[in-house]
């Protein structure tokens, strides 16, 4: 099935300091999400990207769906100790026009922000 | 609530068991969904649902899993004679029907489901 690379696994940063992390797949998608995911909770939608070269921004949070549909990448500025959880990526192919939330997930990057 | 609603949050069973894992979407949306995430690793689909209709059951790992919406709004994921290997969060997300943004899923905070 379809599989989405998610790097880094984990990161450990200073507040302050930006962060940035990645999602690649094998296959096109043509919608690509980012969700946070604290502890006991469900995922939380970030950013949703519809467009090939998208840049959304959401406070300090910008992501961007890439050229070949087939990347997506999260930056956050300026992180302060709330931005703690598990990132993930998620990408939704069309299927035969049909658009509904099944999502694919990356494995998810662990953010530890140290005050 | 304002929230999809999941019950129990915490589920321990022994292997062989039969269980029941409750959802209660957001009122009015129609579109609901279960996921399933193991430890350490990202949600995966399981199910679809659009009102009553189940349009898409291929995430289901096997025929021990069962979902049901009979009414159109709360939904069941039953899973009988549970494994180990069941032992998950079981996530439950509803989203309106607006086709351009029912990618917009609203997570429930899951079953914490654990075989013996």
């Amino acid at each position: 099935g379809q599989q989405l690379n998610q790097s880094p696994q984990s990161m450990f940063i200073q507040e302050g300091e930006d962060v940035s992390m990645n999602c690649t797949s094998s296959s096109i998608f043509n919608t690509w999400l980012w969700y946070k995911q604290d502890p006991g909770e469900g995922p939380v939608l970030l950013i949703a990207l519809y467009k090939a070269g998208e840049l959304t921004s959401n406070g300090r949070l910008t992501a961007q769906f890439g050229i070949t549909r087939k990347d997506s990448f999260l930056n956050i500025s300026a992180s302060i100790p709330s931005d703690v959880g598990i990132y993930f990526c998620a990408g939704q192919p069309n299927a035969g026009g049909t658009s509904y939330g099944k999502l694919t997930f990356g494995q998810g990057t662990i953010l530890t922000v140290h005050p | 609530g304002a929230g999809v609603s999941q019950s129990p949050r915490y589920k321990v069973a022994k292997r062989g068991q039969d269980v029941a894992l409750r959802c209660d979407p957001i009122s009015g949306h129609v579109s609901l969904f279960w996921y399933q995430q193991a430890l350490g690793q990202g949600p995966e689909f399981l199910t679809y649902f659009q009102n009553e209709a189940q349009l898409d059951k291929s995430g289901l790992p096997s025929d021990r899993f069962f979902a049901e919406r009979p009414e159109g709004s709360v939904s069941t994921l039953k899973i009988q004679r549970t494994q180990q290997e069941d032992s998950a969060v079981y996530l439950c997300a509803s989203s309106t029907v607006d086709s351009a943004t029912n990618e917009k899923l609203f997570f429930g905070s899951g079953t914490q489901l654990s075989v013996l």
